[in-house]
């Protein structure tokens, strides 16, 4: 079983749709989870961080962690063109140098 | 504020010869520094990684070395590519002490083995 699960799409929705990537994982040690986004042919960067269970929000970014599931989600409100790109969660127990899991990514096409 | 720097962007060399790929990080101390390879529809693949000047830690046993001769440089080598080692690399740094292990990559470089 992988540590990590991501569906890698592509996910095409119209552009104004709201828009939600999801990651499972098995390893109840995670603690602290991340959203990164990666257009084609750059390096990933990151989007949002969170530590525990619990909704962050930022403009029209909002990021969800349900560790009972052990299923984080990523919402995008009024998706827009410059939003396609693939999507790559990573988790970590906090604390190791040898750093974070990623999942494959879910590649994102938001259609104008 | 930080910055990381990867060279060269884009890479094309035969199979049998060297590899030098370099990542330099400006703005930070003491980073942990890491090297990912992404090939299509495989994610992220961590390669090596270095808590400290000349401290390496290996993931994956391979033909590729990593070398970390100065605080905030970190060098991916191998002394013969092969076929396989075309993909997509990364130079990450993380703070070094932190809980959270959150990551920044550099732009990354692409080599094609031919």
């Amino acid at each position: 079983q992988k540590e990590v699960e991501q569906d890698p799409g592509p996910l095409s929705v119209p552009e104004g749709a709201i828009v939600s990537l999801n990651c499972t994982y098995s390893n109840s040690a995670f603690q602290y989870f991340m959203w990164y986004r990666q257009y084609s042919r750059k390096g990933p960067e990151l989007l949002m961080y969170t530590y525990s269970s619990g909704n962050k929000e930022d403009g029209r970014f909002t990021a969800q962690v349900d560790k009972s599931s052990k299923y984080i989600s990523l919402f995008i409100r009024d998706s827009q063109p410059s939003d396609s790109a693939t999507y790559l969660c990573a988790m970590s127990g906090g604390g190791g140098a040898d750093g974070l899991t990623f999942g494959k990514g879910t590649h994102l096409i938001i259609q104008p | 504020s930080q910055t990381i720097h990867q060279w060269p962007a884009t890479l094309v060399q035969p199979v049998g010869s060297p590899l030098s790929l370099e990542c330099t990080v400006e703005g930070t101390s003491n980073p942990n520094l890491y090297w990912y390879r992404q090939a299509a529809g495989r994610g992220l693949q961590l390669l090596f990684y270095s808590v400290g000047i000349g401290q390496i830690s290996s993931e994956v046993p391979q033909n590729l070395s990593a070398s970390r001769p100065q605080d905030r440089q970190f060098i991916l080598s191998s002394k013969k590519l092969l076929l396989s080692d075309s993909g997509f690399y990364l130079c990450a740094w993380s703070v070094w002490g932190s809980s959270t292990d959150t990551q920044y990559f550099g732009p990354g470089t692409r080599l094609t083995v031919l």
